[in-house]
């Protein structure tokens, strides 16, 4: 079975300011690892996923993420972030070897950015 | 993404009533799955859903739910005698009419939810 705790359910920034969402896994296998967005009154988007290969995955909208595997974590970032990136963000994990389907979300965390 | 329909988007029952929530896929798609997000927890797997066939059900209570996906017309999330424990966001995705796999890129579509509150 897996677990993902993402570590802060509200980050708030100014517009323009790097964020950082946090997010790690515990998992006895080995795991695929996403990032969905919700923005207000849709449906979740997939953000970035990581495979395999390269720890840096880049996603839509400028949003990259890092996978650890040593500190199990995946953590979302960007460099400037804008008014439209306020939504909640959740991470995810399905098993590898598995269907993408059976996904493991974390809790989610709301970016609000200001003006 | 807005291409999965879910009706009602919010649900209000009393105690002992039946829920029931419908989900479109995205045009093209015939795999249906559903998901749930109590409070203060991570959305969860329930179940998954082909046309006429429950490929997987290994997420859903044992009792009082059920889902189906007819051969014509959306998918059904239905609860029976609905508890307090019931309130909570229910989420439907779909995907191409072909097995998931992460392997091969392909990804599941969610919709907006639907929010069932029990008084």
């Amino acid at each position: 079975a897996q677990s993902v705790t993402q570590l802060d359910s509200q980050v708030p920034v100014f517009e323009e300011a790097p964020v950082e969402l946090r997010c790690n896994y515990s998992s006895s296998v080995s795991v695929y690892l996403f990032w969905y967005v919700q923005y207000p009154n849709q449906g979740l988007q997939l953000l970035l996923k990581y495979l395999s290969g390269s720890t840096l995955v880049k996603g839509i909208n400028g949003f990259e993420a890092e996978f650890n595997k040593s500190q199990t974590s995946f953590h979302l970032r960007k460099p400037s972030v804008h008014i439209s990136d306020t939504a909640e963000y959740f991470c995810a994990v399905s098993e590898v070897g598995g269907s993408n389907y059976k996904l493991t979300f974390g809790k989610g965390t709301l970016l609000t950015v200001n003006p | 993404n807005a291409g999965v329909m879910q009706n009602p988007r919010h649900l209000v029952r009393r105690r002992g009533q039946e829920a029931r929530l419908r989900c479109s896929p995205m045009k093209g798609h015939s795999h249906v799955y559903w998901y749930r997000q109590l409070p203060e927890e991570g959305l969860k797997f329930m179940v998954y859903l082909q046309k006429e066939n429950i490929i997987d059900e290994s997420g859903m209570p044992k009792e009082r739910f059920s889902a189906e996906f007819p051969k014509e017309g959306p998918s059904i999330l239905r609860i029976q005698q609905v508890v307090r424990g019931d309130s909570a966001a229910y989420f439907c995705a779909s995907s191409p009419p072909f097995r998931p796999t992460v392997r091969f890129g392909n990804t599941i579509y969610f919709g907006e939810g639907s929010w069932l509150t029990v008084v």
